[in-house]
């Protein structure tokens, strides 16, 4: 069966200092993984995917994640953190091979401290 | 890109009532989707909705609860029936667009008093 993990319900990090949110999955076949944030009261935004090519894919918002095959993660990085990145962010996998439906992890809420 | 308009934004219903919420695509989709977000959770699948037929239901949501339209390719409805407080939750539509990426519409906030 398909699952995603986010084992960090939040991270804190200083504004200007690198963030990571740490995302790993479980699918059979190759999957497609994708980030989402979701602000306050507001929808979610789509930040980047990864369907094929090259591991490191960038987003929306200077936002990068890394595909990792062996480890089965996809963590979202950003090199200098904003205050304004403060937010619940979402990793989503999604099975090719079974339509086009999301799994999603539970979410990490980051913190980004001026 | 694909530009949602979800409606409404927000509702407080009475319990036993029902709410149908509409999700408007600006571009023809193939696949359309409605989640819930529960207070505090993360996302879950309620059903694929399938144009022209019906919907496609994940474990744990059934069609009487839970009824879904697709008449076209930029339009569907779902409508929570039977309402009771467990119902309250951030219902959101999604679709995916020719180049896989999925966009979700700004959500349904939902209380059931």
């Amino acid at each position: 069966a398909q699952s995603v993990a986010q084992p960090e319900d939040q991270v804190n990090v200083a504004e200007g200092n690198p963030l990571t949110v740490k995302c790993t999955y479980s699918v059979s076949g190759n999957p497609y993984l994708f980030w989402y944030v979701q602000y306050p009261n507001r929808g979610l935004q789509f930040l980047l995917k990864y369907i094929t090519g090259d591991n490191l894919v960038k987003g929306s918002y200077g936002f990068e994640a890394e595909f990792n095959k062996s480890q089965t993660s996809f963590h979202l990085k950003k090199p200098s953190a904003l205050v304004s990145d403060s937010a619940l962010y979402f990793c989503a996998v999604r099975d090719p091979n079974q339509g086009g439906k999301l799994i999603f992890g539970q979410g990490t809420e980051l913190s980004v401290k001026p | 890109s694909a530009v949602i308009s979800q409606k409404p934004s927000r509702d407080i219903c009475q319990r036993g009532t029902s709410l149908t919420i509409q999700c408007q695509v600006d571009s023809q989709v193939t696949m359309m989707f409605w989640y819930r977000q529960q207070p505090g959770q993360s996302l879950t699948l309620i059903a694929t909705a399938n144009q022209g037929s019906e919907a496609t239901y994940e474990s744990g949501f059934v069609i009487d609860k839970f009824p879904i339209s697709r008449p076209n390719l930029t339009f569907s409805t779902l409508t929570v029936s039977n309402m009771s407080p467990e119902d309250s939750s951030i219902y959101l539509c999604s679709v995916i667009t020719p180049g896989e990426k999925l966009f979700f519409g700004s959500g349904t906030q939902l209380s059931v008093l």
